[in-house]
């Protein structure tokens, strides 16, 4: 079955703007999670979302949001872009979100110049 | 913040010969999982031991967990170049919904 598919795989945005990342889970997978990855801070967790809903949220500023669609793809967006967004974001999606493996994408590589 | 720390930070070994990285967290945990990363790519799940679990394998993987030290350590037999990665542990604590990584251990095999 096909994997985490995560759009797109790189990215240049300029300070101030605002980048919209793309996430579809394994079929069947209704939780889907987002990470950051940057060499000072290492993998952080972002949020979760199952079935529409966020039930977890990391310790980001409020410029950093998600989504999740009836269909289990989930979006996450940045506004007000800043150079220390510049990271990997990592999305991952599991059957429950809880007690089990993730599956992780292959990320997206954000280049904030 | 990120759950605990990994030792060593980097390794390198020759083809053929054992790995062992080990990983400390903080608080307790549902489970432990291990990670694998190429180059800045996806993380590729290796192996999840719950907390009730002191040890795991699968295939050359071997996987210990010391709750009352908050510990685990993973085994790579007879490594190969392609086991070249960074390996990272995370805690799940499951009523959480996230994993907390550890800082990861790069390992170089050396053909």
């Amino acid at each position: 079955k096909a994997g985490v598919t995560q759009t797109p795989r790189y990215l240049i945005k300029t300070r101030g703007q605002q980048v919209t990342l793309s996430c579809s889970p394994i079929s069947g997978h209704r939780s889907v999670s987002w990470y950051q990855q940057t060499p000072g801070q290492g993998l952080q967790f972002l949020f979760e979302y199952f079935s529409e809903t966020q039930r977890n949220k990391g310790n980001f500023p409020g410029r950093f949001s998600g989504r999740q669609f009836s269909n289990s793809r989930s979006e996450m967006n940045v506004s007000t872009l800043e150079l220390g967004d510049s990271a990997l974001y990592l999305c991952a999606s599991s059957l429950e979100g809880q007690g089990g493996g993730y599956t992780f994408g292959s990320g997206t590589r954000l280049t904030v110049v | 913040s990120q759950q605990g720390e990994e030792d060593p930070q980097a390794l390198s070994i020759q083809e053929g010969e054992n790995a062992t990285m080990n990983c400390s967290y903080k608080t307790s945990i549902n489970n432990l999982q291990w990670y694998r990363q190429n180059s800045g790519r996806g993380l590729v799940h290796l192996i999840l031991i719950r907390s009730n679990e002191r040890e795991k394998h699968s295939g050359r993987l071997r996987v210990t967990l010391d709750t009352s030290k908050k510990s685990s350590s993973l085994l790579i037999t007879a490594s190969r170049a392609a086991d070249t990665a960074s390996y990272f542990c995370a805690t799940d604590k499951g009523s959480a919904r996230q994993l907390t990584f550890g800082s990861g251990t790069q390992l170089t095999v050396l053909p």
